[in-house]
């Protein structure tokens, strides 16, 4: 089955803690990215790859850190965790545009509460 | 200025009545796609309809319609005949030209089908 498997769903962390939310899919997509969610402003763009070893800054940045060793995973990393970074965050695929597959894949998304 | 513009907080429908949700974009990239996401109450994206800049006829999926009106840059959801898992958050997002960043999201409309 086609998918985008995100962990954990739910994470709870205290100030400063480093701590890892991974991404993982199965389909070969090229492209991958990390958005967060907050009520009132839709999904925003934290950072994307657009190949192995290739990522840039997205929309919201700040505070984050991503890597792609492997085409399938592309783990979001919070160094230094801040309560302003509790959100929903979604990981997402695709493959090239022009493909008949345009759509976003994405994870079941992975609530984080930063205390 | 924001890229995707979405007017309607929440909306509220009877079931088995029709519904458009709003939707308006901005971009100066004639190469563009639409897309329109449900999330539910239990926080998945699904994939709803896709539009692109260049296609005649506008997109449907069952009883999923996207009224594209490309002068007016309007990309409307129309829900036919509404059923009570309709309720749910709808985004609109828009994907400009070959653009690595992929989706950008509007805020969204919370809908409530009401028996």
């Amino acid at each position: 089955e086609a998918q985008v498997t995100q962990n954990p769903r739910y994470l709870i962390t205290v100030t400063g803690k480093k701590l890892t939310v991974t991404c993982s899919q199965n389909m070969n997509h090229e492209y991958m990215s990390w958005y967060r969610q907050d009520p009132g402003l839709g999904l925003r763009q934290i950072y994307y790859s657009m190949n192995v070893e290739v990522t840039d800054k997205g929309d919201v940045p700040e505070g984050y850190k991503v890597s792609r060793k492997e085409k399938r995973n592309f783990p979001l990393i919070l160094e230094s965790p801040s309560p302003n970074q509790t959100s929903l965050y979604f990981c997402a695929s695709r493959g090239f545009p022009g493909q008949t597959n345009e759509k976003l894949f994405f994870g079941s998304g992975t609530q984080l509460s930063v205390l | 200025a924001q890229k995707i513009t979405q007017t309607q907080p929440g909306m509220f429908v009877q079931e088995k009545e029709a519904v458009t949700l709003d939707c308006t974009y901005d971009t100066s990239d004639p190469s563009y796609g639409l897309f329109w996401y449900k999330q539910p109450s239990s926080g998945e994206m699904i994939f709803l309809i896709y539009q692109g800049s260049y296609d005649q006829q506008n997109a449907t999926e069952g009883r999923y319609s996207l009224n594209f009106q490309k002068a007016r840059k309007s990309a409307n959801l129309v829900i036919s005949a509404s059923q009570l898992g309709d309720s749910a958050m709808y985004f609109c997002a828009m994907r400009e030209g070959g653009s690595a960043r992929q989706l950008t999201f509007g805020s969204g409309t919370q809908l409530t089908v009401l028996p």
